[in-house]
């Protein structure tokens, strides 16, 4: 079955720490891989994505992604958050011919003062 | 400037009403989605929209559910007969040539 999990519904951590946000995602979706932010009350913004080439990926505000074949894995990193990072988070893959998004549970990342 | 913009951005109804929600990319583009986002749960894939026809539908997308292009511009998105599990935020989204799907603010549609 298509699918794409996101091992944590919930990561709390202290400002200016390191975070990482985990996404694993089933071998029948296509590598097209996608992390998208959701602020409070507003919609999905594209983080970064993951199409061919270099494994890893930089996006926005410092975040990036590294594509694990082997692990079929996408986990989103950044070294140093901000309180501004607190948001919902989703892992998505491209899926089929129509180019429909499989998303993840959500992780909700919550930065600490 | 969004991609796309969607209106209105919060609808409340009465259930069995009549919903339309509308999304008017910026750009031409290929394809067209709704999703929908039942609160605190996951984004999920309702229909996708090519070149003036439904291309895949999921099994949320039952005969309740319709989409057009009416004149070319606007995506629009009807619930004909509303009921409370309908209450979510609704997104539309569009892609190009490039497999990347940017996403409207959404529209929060409450049925009461």
């Amino acid at each position: 079955a298509q699918s794409v999990t996101q091992l944590d519904s919930q990561v709390p951590v202290f400002e200016e720490a390191p975070v990482e946000l985990r996404c694993n995602y089933s071998s029948s979706v296509s590598v097209y891989l996608f992390w998208y932010v959701q602020y409070p009350n507003q919609g999905l913004q594209l983080l970064l994505k993951y199409l061919s080439g270099s494994t890893l990926v930089k996006g926005i505000n410092g975040f990036e992604a590294e594509f694990n074949k082997s692990q079929t894995s996408f986990h989103l990193r950044k070294p140093s958050v901000h309180i501004s990072d607190t948001a919902e988070y989703f892992c998505a893959a491209h899926s089929g011919n129509t180019g429909k998004l499989i998303f993840g549970q959500g992780t909700t990342l919550q930065v600490k003062p | 400037e969004p991609e796309v913009t969607q209106t209105p951005s919060h609808q409340v109804t009465q259930m069995g009403q009549e919903v339309i929600l509308r999304c008017v990319p910026i750009s031409n583009h290929l394809y067209f989605y709704w999703y929908r986002q039942i609160l605190g749960q996951k984004v999920e894939f309702l229909v996708s929209f090519y070149n003036n026809e439904i291309s895949e539908k999921s099994e949320i997308f039952d005969d309740q559910f319709s989409v057009e292009r009416p004149d070319g511009s606007n995506f629009t998105l009807k619930i004909r007969s509303t009921k409370l599990e309908d209450s979510a935020m609704y997104f539309c989204a569009r892609q190009g040539g490039v497999p990347e799907a940017f996403f409207g603010q959404g529209t929060r549609l409450t049925v009461v």
